[in-house]
């Protein structure tokens, strides 16, 4: 089993869709929980840090079940620019400070 | 402007050489890291390095070298003893007391025929 699960997509919603990914992970030791975004053929950025208590950052909205290990991202008003691959990413504290990434799920938002 | 800064941006090679690919940062921070991404599956951690002269291997750390002589520098060598090198090469540092957060520099395609 992989230790960050996601369902690679693609998704295909019209534009100001609401539309929701799903990550499960595995270790149960973890602490950290991101979403990061990378556009066709360039780096990760960070989206956005993902909290027990939710967070929102304007259409983005984070969440965590830490009972169930998952993790959620809904996007509101999806706009042609949302386009691009989230990645769901997983640390667990020491060991170096590794990051463990989903391989990402692809968001196509169409006119 | 800070950033941090990968070069080549595509970069070819024969079976069987050594390709070293540059990663710099101006960002002042100690932590550094090298991941390799294919196609259908997530980023894979090759090595970090958390302070200069100091490095640890990732989940992939076979056929790679890395150095960290200075804080800004971190170059991996790929060497011939990997077996699978064309790959996406990405490049990251994170900033103390948020070493989860890490930024990316813009990437190198290898490719190896």
């Amino acid at each position: 089993r992989k230790e960050v699960e996601q369902d690679p997509g693609p998704f295909n919603v019209p534009e100001g869709a609401t539309v929701a990914f799903n990550c499960t992970y595995s270790n149960s030791a973890s602490q950290s929980f991101f979403w990061y975004r990378q556009d066709c053929r360039k780096e990760p950025k960070l989206l956005m840090s993902v909290y027990s208590s939710g967070n929102e950052d304007g259409r983005f909205t984070a969440q965590l079940n830490r009972a169930s290990q998952y993790i959620s991202l809904l996007i509101r008003d999806s706009k042609l620019s949302d386009s691009a691959t989230y990645l769901c990413v997983v640390a667990v504290s020491g060991g170096g400070n590794k990051l463990t990434f989903g391989t990402g799920t692809q968001l196509k938002v169409e006119l | 402007d800070g950033g941090i800064t990968q070069s080549p941006k595509y970069l070819f090679r024969k079976e069987g050489q050594n390709v070293t690919l540059s990663c710099e940062q101006n960002l002042n921070h100690d932590a550094m890291y090298w991941y390799r991404q294919d196609p259908g599956q997530g980023l894979r951690l090759i090595y970090y390095s958390q302070i200069v002269n100091d490095f640890q291997k990732g989940d992939i750390a076979e056929g790679y070298s890395v150095s960290r002589e200075k804080k800004e520098s971190f170059p991996l060598t790929v060497t011939s003893a990997q077996k699978n090198p064309t790959a996406f090469y990405l490049c990251a540092s994170a900033p103390p007391g948020a070493l989860y957060e890490q930024y990316f520099g813009p990437g190198t395609r290898l490719t190896v025929t």
